[in-house]
């Protein structure tokens, strides 16, 4: 099995700050990677596919990185919708990370 | 646009089989370049693949799931279902449905997710 391993599990931030949460595969997947935004209650929205590749309808502000083991997904400026829960998803195999839960400061 | 619907009871026994179906609507199941997933939320905790089926019929599970979980697919009603076996507290959670993209290789569209609770 692959495993995902997301960093940090939680992290503070304010509105218009740049903010990068990473994901480690447990072995190389390519590109084949994938960022997800929930919100409480709500179903995941997919955000970046194929690692860089970004959603139809998700804002520029939000990127992807990486390839091999190391992926990254980055927001350029924080907008208060943007607090919430992201996860990585692996489609080597189809696993997901644990989450990073992005909360106000 | 495409959605899907889960249903299915939301209390379940332990030891016996949890039983869920996704209905899509506003496209067909039987499009090519698709497959159909469910992925599952436990209270609190982080998303959970359980297993994906293509329109074909080809299935693929979580190994940690396999020997419980069955993923069928009714294209005369638009639907696909899950079956879980041998359920216990631990399966209790959100249960998602989804499509998947051959070209994105990633979920897509998402129902709102169901909750079921395994309990006496």
């Amino acid at each position: 099995d692959i495993q995902m391993t997301q960093s940090p599990s939680s992290l503070s931030a304010s509105v218009g700050d740049r903010v990068t949460i990473t994901c480690r595969a447990s072995q190389s997947i390519s590109f084949y990677l994938n960022w997800y935004q929930q919100k409480p209650g709500k179903a995941p929205k997919l955000l970046i596919y194929s690692a860089s590749s970004l959603q139809s309808g998700v804002p520029s502000r939000f990127s992807g990185s990486g390839s091999g083991t190391d992926f990254t997904l980055t927001i350029s400026r924080l907008q208060p919708e943007d607090f919430a829960t992201y996860y990585c998803q692996q489609s080597y195999s189809i696993s997901f990370g644990q989450g990073t839960k992005l909360e106000v400061k | 646009q495409l959605e899907l619907q889960e249903s299915g009871p939301g209390l379940v026994k332990p030891s016996e089989t949890l039983s869920l179906t996704c209905t899509v609507s506003g496209g067909s199941i039987s499009s090519s370049g698709y497959y159909w997933g469910w992925i599952r939320q436990p209270p609190g905790k982080g998303l959970e693949w359980i297993g994906s089926i293509y329109h074909s019929g080809s299935t693929y599970y979580n190994p940690s799931l396999k020997s419980r979980v069955t993923i069928s697919v009714d294209t005369s009603n638009n639907q696909f279902s899950l079956n879980l076996s041998s359920v216990t507290a631990a399966d209790t959670a959100v249960y998602y449905c989804a499509r998947g993209g051959d070209r994105l290789r990633a979920f897509d569209i998402w129902g709102q997710g169901t909750i079921v609770t395994v309990s006496s």
